[in-house]
């Protein structure tokens, strides 16, 4: 049973302390997206991948937000330093897209980050 | 995402037909989606559709697109408990990634 798999999926931490949040991808998916859903902005779209080289980071605050693809298992995102604002649940999803098309998403089950 | 509007919230009784509309600005999408996201759960698409086509229907679930209008609506029917969720309309801009509506909100009352 092939599915996007997020750690942690709970994370409660202090204003200023770094958070690293880890995607496992569904294995032959060439696609890796980062989303951030929260109350008030929705799901918005932080970063994407595909095959392993980002292609677009603008929905990102740069200069606290950093995300890599280490190898094509292993989507990270970190935070430094974290804020309260930063807290959310942050989903990856993985696809394969071909085409014109975005294809069918498999989302994992979120980290949820509350920021102190 | 603000280039996709959907309603916050739509209560049913349970048996009743549900609709969700969605209206979204960029013509140029090539595909438009329904997922569906229950409590502490990731999101999971239900259909979607290709922006030639008008209808499709998979069981219970029937896509209406207008594309004149930029209107998309996802009808449920005989809609059950089960259906209580958060249904997200997404459209897709070329090779770009999805950009999601705000929700919409369905509360089935048994």
């Amino acid at each position: 049973d092939a599915r996007v798999t997020q750690t942690p999926r709970d994370k409660v931490t202090e204003m200023g302390q770094e958070v690293t949040m880890r995607c496992q991808p569904i294995l032959g998916h060439n696609t890796v997206f980062w989303y951030r859903q929260t109350m008030m902005q929705g799901l918005e779209l932080l970063a994407y991948f595909r095959n392993r080289a980002p292609l677009d980071d603008s929905g990102m605050p740069k200069d606290r937000f950093s995300a890599e693809m280490p190898d094509a298992t292993l989507a990270t995102l970190k935070i430094q330093p974290s804020e309260p604002r930063d807290s959310a649940v942050y989903f990856c999803a993985s696809g394969l897209v071909l085409g014109q098309g975005a294809g069918e998403l498999f989302f994992g089950e979120g980290s949820r980050l509350t920021v102190l | 995402g603000e280039d996709v509007e959907q309603s916050l919230f739509l209560s049913v009784r349970e048996g009743d037909s549900s609709v969700i509309n969605c209206t979204y600005t960029d013509s140029s999408s090539t595909y438009l989606y329904w997922y569906k996201q229950e409590p502490g759960a990731g999101l999971q698409l239900l259909t979607y559709i290709f922006s030639n086509m008008d209808m499709k229907q998979d069981q219970r679930l029937t896509v209406l697109l207008n594309k004149k209008d930029k209107h998309l609506s996802l009808r449920i029917a005989d809609t059950q408990t089960g259906d209580s969720a958060i249904y997200f309309c997404a459209e897709n801009q070329g090779r770009r990634a999805l950009t999601f509506g705000s929700g919409t909100r369905l509360q089935v009352q048994p």
